[in-house]
């Protein structure tokens, strides 16, 4: 079955480690997001990509990587940097918007950080 | 920036009521889409409004959109306990996709 699949689905960090948080899609969409969601809050966007070997940050890069070389990965690393990185991180993917695509966005089930 | 609101931020009826969730936005849009998202779950699409649509029905779902005030409405009617969960709408940007903070909807048996 076609899908995005993100993992792991709970993280525990130590202050000062980085982790990477895995997102995967077999929908063959080129445009692939990273957003990070606190307790009764929207979405906030970290990163997204619209195509291989390219990204561009959104509203709340810093302290956070990403890397684009597969069509189908879209990792997503929580550096030492990042000051606040309990939250819960939401990947998602779509076809790029245009005439004849509206982008539904799919979404993976989420990763939910904690640091120690 | 394109991000919109949604009001009420919260939203508690009965079941079998309607629940009604408004979502505002800044810039022209091509179309705007509703979604839906169960505590600690991922968000799962529900309907999709172009802007040169009005209203559009789904099942149980009813989206209105008004261009001249920028605002878009979604409209549960007859809610059911399952239908408990937070909605979202994202305003049809081209790159950049945002969200707002969403109506956390809970309908009680």
């Amino acid at each position: 079955d076609g899908g995005i699949t993100q993992s792991p689905k709970y993280l525990f960090r130590k202050e000062g480690q980085n982790v990477t948080l895995s997102c995967e899609q077999n929908l063959n969409h080129d445009a692939m997001y990273w957003y990070r969601q606190d307790p009764g809050q929207g979405l906030r966007l970290i990163y997204y990509s619209q195509i291989v070997n390219d990204f561009q940050k959104g509203d709340i890069a810093e302290g956070y990587s990403v890397s684009r070389e597969k069509k189908e990965s879209f990792p997503l690393t929580v550096t030492s940097a990042q000051k606040n990185p309990t939250a819960f991180y939401l990947c998602a993917s779509s076809y790029l918007r245009g005439l004849a695509n509206t982008g539904e966005l799919f979404f993976g089930e989420g990763s939910r950080l904690t640091v120690l | 920036s394109q991000q919109g609101e949604e009001d009420p931020q919260a939203l508690s009826i009965q079941e079998g009521e309607n629940a009604t969730m408004n979502c505002s936005y800044k810039t022209s849009i091509n179309n705007l889409q509703w979604y839906r998202q169960n505590s600690g779950r991922g968000l799962v699409h529900l309907i999709l409004i172009r802007s040169n649509e009005r209203e559009k029905h789904s099942g149980r779902l009813r989206v209105t959109l008004d261009t001249s005030k920028k605002s878009s409405s979604l409209l549960i009617t007859a809610s059911r306990a399952a239908d408990t969960a937070s909605y979202f709408c994202e305003k049809g940007g081209s790159e950049k996709l945002v969200f707002g903070k969403g109506t956390k909807l809970t309908v009680n048996p």
